[in-house]
């Protein structure tokens, strides 16, 4: 039972252009959210987070919106860059236990 | 800045070994965990620890067992390798306190069993 699913294995941009990225969640008992970033042969390193009381957070060229009655969060990455190549996983979170990951979007930024 | 170490980058044992896989980390978090990565599935939970010698399943814990003795060191082991265990072993930690989400992955292991 998917409890967290992206459902786009695949995404390219041009370089300078936008990334969205989505993901949905099932449980509206989910609190907290966060975006990681995997580079191949690396561990996934976190980029940016939301609590489930705000819908939106910002943190340079990365942004992710939550919409809470949707059960829906995105990333977007304006502008986006080449070295924004690289798989990126949505996670969700019910009161600090342990978390739920997405399948992952891999994202392809073209010069 | 939180360092998370896993024994092995690459790793290819035989169908029927028992193989071990290490991972250690250096911020004195309570929290550790055991993910492995396979196509389209994202990462999924094997175990996961709060504390020492504490140890709770995840989501696929079948053919598999952990070990945490030192709150620095968990371990993921597989008693006897399947080739259906071929995949990335991922092992991450966290601080356990209210506010504290963000989990901390090592490099992974590629483990092939053949």
């Amino acid at each position: 039972d998917q409890q967290v699913k992206q459902n786009s294995p695949s995404l390219s941009v041009q370089e300078g252009r936008i990334s969205i990225l989505n993901c949905d969640y099932t449980n509206s008992m989910f609190d907290y959210f966060l975006w990681y970033k995997k580079y191949p042969a690396e561990g996934p390193t976190f980029l940016i987070s939301i609590s489930s009381i705000k819908d939106k957070n910002e943190d340079g060229r990365f942004t992710v919106f939550l919409n809470k009655s949707a059960k829906h969060l995105s990333l977007h990455i304006v502008p986006s860059q080449p070295g924004d190549s690289a798989v990126y996983f949505c996670a969700v979170q019910y009161n600090n236990n342990d978390m739920r990951f997405g399948a992952g979007t891999r994202l392809t930024v073209k010069p | 800045d939180v360092k998370v170490t896993q024994s092995s980058r690459y790793l290819v044992k035989r169908t029927g070994e028992k193989v071990f896989l290490e991972c250690v980390q250096d911020m004195d978090h309570e929290n550790m965990f055991w993910y492995r990565q396979d196509p389209g599935l994202g990462l999924r939970l094997i175990y996961f620890s709060y504390d020492v010698k504490m140890k709770e399943k995840g989501d696929i814990p079948e053919g598999y067992s952990v070990s945490r003795e030192k709150k620095e060191r968990f371990s993921l082991i597989l008693e006897s390798a399947s080739t259906n265990q071929t995949s990335m072993y991922l092992c991450a930690s966290r601080a356990q306190h209210w506010g504290s989400y963000e989990q901390y992955f090592g490099p992974g292991t590629r483990l092939t069993v053949t």
